[in-house]
């Protein structure tokens, strides 16, 4: 099993829509958790980190399900310039808590 | 603060050829990484660093070498360039090694990378 899995997609959503990502994670001890954007051909963005509450900013949610191992990303009222790839990343303990990231889902938003 | 720096932004090298991919950060960070990703793909950690005269292997260091003498500059090297280095790399820096999760990476433009 990878460390970290996400669905490729794309997952192709009509402006307005509601979409959410999930990310499942292989290491227990791992302790932080972030979603990343990364447009195309640049480099990748910190959106939000996931706090182990759940946390929300504007018309993204994150959440974190550490008993079932995975986080998810909840946009609502998507925008064309929400088109991107999202990119899970997990930090685990043990050292220098270096970060995993996975493939990254495609979401396009269309008119 | 112009964050991470990479350079060059795209480079054209023969197979066997050498470069070295510049990378530099000007926030104080202590971490600094090279990934690679290739087409479709998601990041792959080259090398790393903790510190000045500190680094460490990643998932994929096979052909590629690294040094930090200071704080700021991260440089990265290929030696004997081959077809399978074609990609893109990315350099990043973090203040800490994300114990919490307010620390974060930060991400250089890029360098793109074919070996013909």
């Amino acid at each position: 099993r990878k460390e970290v899995e996400q669905d490729p997609g794309p997952f192709n959503v009509p402006e307005g829509a509601t979409v959410a990502f999930n990310c499942t994670y292989s290491n227990s001890a791992s302790q932080s958790f972030f979603w990343y954007r990364q447009d195309c051909r640049k480099e990748p963005k910190l959106l939000m980190s996931v706090y182990s509450s759940g946390n929300e900013d504007g018309r993204f949610t994150a959440q974190l399900n550490r008993a079932s191992q995975y986080i998810s990303l909840l946009i609502r009222d998507s925008k064309l310039s929400d088109s991107a790839t999202y990119l899970c990343v997990v930090r685990s303990s043990g050292g220098s808590y270096i970060p995993t990231f996975g493939r990254g889902t495609s979401l396009i938003v269309h008119p | 603060n112009a964050g991470v720096t990479q350079t060059p932004k795209f480079r054209i090298l023969k197979i066997g050829q050498s470069m070295t991919l510049q990378c530099t950060q000007d926030m104080n960070h202590n971490y600094m990484y090279w990934y690679r990703q290739d087409p479709g793909m998601g990041l792959k950690l080259i090398y790393y660093s903790v510190g000045a005269g500190i680094t460490d292997k990643g998932e994929v260091p096979n052909g590629y070498n690294v040094s930090r003498s200071t704080t700021e500059d991260f440089p990265l090297r290929l030696e004997l360039a081959a077809p399978s280095q074609t990609s893109v790399y990315f350099c990043a820096s973090s203040r800490t090694g994300g114990e919490t999760s307010t620390d974060t990476q930060y991400f250089g433009p890029g360098t793109r990378l074919t070996v013909l």
